[in-house]
């Protein structure tokens, strides 16, 4: 079955860009969205972007200008990197396979859900 | 502040039937279909509920998913220990705050 695999430094220094890849393994990286999550400690989930594998992206307003997403199907991963990182930024990462589309005919209702997930990699950031 | 609200805790003892709630807007719940995941403790979320109230092969039947309106609700019946976990609810969003929101998780604890 599918599988993701996060990888990246787990320490990353205050204003620097922080960096992960996700690997996919046990299916394609056609016809799905790949998203990054992310898990402040004691919060909750943040979704932060998707990218098809067309190369067509999507991000949260809040963290677009700091957060690059790319796609590299020939290697079956795709990438993170967020800039100008603070003490904020400290999380539990996560990648996830997204399954989305219109729900019915009417095109007005868009279902969206992430069925695969990675394990997780934490990333602190020091100053 | 999330985009969705859960309410922060729920319990309830084995055997009993609980619920938790998702409240939305027009643009998010009122518009598109809800999820659930489920965290158990030090592992990464996992997908229950789909479409609002579809189960991923391999979710026991004990778990069910309703919308209605900009709200939206998880039902956890015959509860066992092993339900012990956070939940939360996700949507598109069609407005600024999207495309994707989570709730901001529900404690699940059983007694």
């Amino acid at each position: 079955q599918v599988q993701l695999q996060e990888s990246g430094p787990g320490l990353v220094k205050s204003s620097e860009t922080l960096s992960l890849t996700c690997t996919v393994s046990g299916g394609s990286i056609s016809t799905y969205y790949w998203s990054w999550i992310r898990q402040a400690p004691g919060k909750g989930l943040e979704w932060i972007a998707y990218i098809y594998d067309s190369g067509s992206t999507n991000y949260n307003p809040s963290l677009k200008s700091r957060v690059t997403i790319s796609v590299d199907t020939s290697k079956k991963q795709f990438s993170l990197k967020l800039s100008s990182v603070t003490a904020a930024d400290t999380a539990v990462y996560y990648c996830a396979r997204g399954v989305g589309g219109y729900y019915d005919s009417s095109g007005f209702s868009y279902y969206y859900y992430m069925d695969v997930w990675g394990k997780g990699t934490t990333v602190t950031v020091s100053s | 502040q999330s985009v969705l609200t859960q309410p922060p805790s729920a319990s309830g003892t084995p055997g009993q039937r609980v619920t938790i709630s998702c409240s939305g807007r027009s643009t998010n719940i009122g518009s598109n279909t809800v999820n659930w995941y489920q965290q158990l403790p030090g592992t990464a979320p996992k997908l229950l509920i789909y479409t609002n109230n579809q189960r991923p092969s391999g979710v026991p039947d004990r778990f069910s998913g309703s919308k209605s309106g900009t709200s939206a609700s998880l039902a956890i019946s015959g509860l066992q220990s092993e339900d012990e976990a956070d939940y939360y609810c996700s949507t598109w969003d069609d407005s600024l705050n999207g495309p994707v929101v989570f709730g901001g998780g529900t404690k699940l604890t059983v007694l």
